[in-house]
């Protein structure tokens, strides 16, 4: 059985540049959240989605935004990048909302 | 101003011995414990986790204790091996029942295991 699938692994971008990552769950699961991950801040929640509804949003700024398809595939977005915008982002998968969470391996983002 | 670095605890051990990672949580009304582990360049990797209804469950070679009290949470594990190598994450979640994927992570500790 595949794992949490995020592409693409690394990413270089220029400030002021928007950005889309993908995340495909484990097959079977419904519900999607995405992390940040900086050396600074640590690891931070950003969004969680199921059947398509974003159910809760961290503490970020309206640049991020993200969403999920029918097929529980999700994409995030982060428009007019900042250099501070580098980081290890995160998807997490599960079952249902109350199963334990199973992380990929993450995009390395790079903003320059 | 200049954003500060985590500083994260570091244990170090040698093979065979038996590691204990310590964890505080903010939330008294979490509900929800997770330990994860993480690699270098990969993703946190589940590892066991503990409902508030308990205050031990043991799985392969780890235990995760809860003291709902002191808000404490800690890993051990069992006879280290050198693979065991990463850092290590709590994480806690309150969510009513309802949803289990907002996680609040600690800022994480890094253990190295000595062959």
């Amino acid at each position: 059985k595949a794992g949490v699938t995020q592409t693409p692994r690394y990413l270089i971008k220029t400030r002021g540049q928007q950005v889309t990552l993908s995340c495909s769950p484990i097959s079977g699961h419904r519900s999607v959240s995405w992390y940040q991950q900086t050396p600074g801040q640590g690891l931070q929640f950003l969004f969680e989605y199921f059947s398509e509804t974003q159910r809760n949003k961290g503490n970020f700024p309206g640049r991020f935004s993200g969403r999920q398809f029918s097929n529980s595939r999700s994409e995030m977005n982060v428009s007019t990048l900042e250099l501070g915008d580098s980081a290890l982002y995160l998807c997490a998968s599960s079952l249902t909302l109350s199963s334990e969470a199973f992380f990929g391996q993450g995009t390395r983002l790079t903003v320059v | 101003g200049e954003s500060v670095g985590l500083h994260l605890p570091t244990l170090s051990v040698q093979e065979g011995d038996n590691s204990i990672i310590n964890c505080a949580y903010s939330n008294s009304a979490s509900d929800y414990f997770i330990w994860y582990k993480q690699e270098s360049g990969k993703g946190p990797q589940f590892i066991i986790d503990i409902r508030s209804n308990m205050d031990k469950r043991q799985g392969q070679r780890v235990t995760v204790l809860l003291n709902k009290t002191v808000k404490h949470l800690s890993l051990q594990i069992a006879a280290t091996q050198p693979g065991d190598s990463a850092v290590y994450f709590c994480a806690e979640n309150y969510a009513g029942g309802t949803s289990y994927g907002k996680l609040t992570f600690g800022q994480g500790t890094i253990l190295t295991v000595h062959p």
